[in-house]
């Protein structure tokens, strides 16, 4: 079984700042990894994933994240935030020799950013 | 539409009622996912449909909840004798094909209110 754990609830920045939204898996198996960003009153949106390859992986609205096998984690990075990135984002995996795409999601992290 | 569709967008029933929410997936997806969002928790994976292969229902939580599809088309997930811990956002994604690498498109979601 594979477990998320997104390690901030809420994340406060200004705008401009950088900023880092921590992810966490447990998996005894091979994993993918995913971001996804719901803006308010919208339905989730990928903004990138991990699939195999390097290890840093580049998502829409100038989002990254990098892949970390030994210490099990996703972070998401951006180096310069906007108002409107002002979202939840939720982190997730899917065991990579399945069949299906059925997807676990870690909690979830409100991200506040300020004029 | 373009997207995944859910209806109704919000729904408050009596406690004990029987409750249905509809999805209708993007045309041509052959996978479709119902995911559950408690307030402050993260999405919850419920059932999985795959062209006509067996449905997996691993992750319904008790014998109240239901699903069907037809073919690849609209879904519905039905949930009977509701109680109070049922209220959640019920999110349906549909993916063109199966597999864990496919990028999962989601609806907008039905908030559903037991009272």
């Amino acid at each position: 079984a594979q477990s998320v754990t997104q390690l901030d609830s809420q994340v406060p920045v200004f705008e401009e700042a950088p900023v880092e939204l921590r992810c966490n898996y447990s998996s005894s198996v091979s994993v993918y990894l995913f971001w996804y960003v719901q803006y308010p009153n919208q339905g989730l949106q990928l903004l990138l994933k991990y699939l195999s390859g390097s290890t840093l992986v580049k998502g829409i609205n100038g989002f990254e994240a990098e892949f970390n096998k030994s210490q099990t984690s996703f972070h998401l990075r951006k180096p310069s935030v906007h108002i409107s990135d002002t979202a939840e984002y939720f982190c997730a995996v899917s065991e990579s020799s399945g069949n299906t795409g059925k997807l676990i999601f870690g909690q979830g992290t409100t991200l506040q950013v300020k004029p | 539409g373009a997207g995944v569709s859910q209806s109704p967008s919000n729904k408050v029933t009596e406690k004990g009622k029987d409750v249905e929410l509809r999805c209708d997936p993007i045309s041509g997806h052959t996978a479709l996912y119902w995911y559950r969002q408690r307030l402050g928790q993260g999405l919850e994976f419920l059932i999985y449909f795959q062209g006509n292969s067996a449905p997996d229902k691993s992750g319904l939580p008790s014998d109240r909840f239901s699903a069907e599809r037809t073919g690849e088309s609209v879904s519905t997930l039905t949930i009977q004798r509701t109680q109070q811990e049922d209220s959640a956002v019920y999110l349906c994604a549909s993916s063109l094909v199966w597999g864990a690498h496919t990028e999962a498109f989601f609806g907008q979601g039905t908030r559903l209110t037991v009272v």
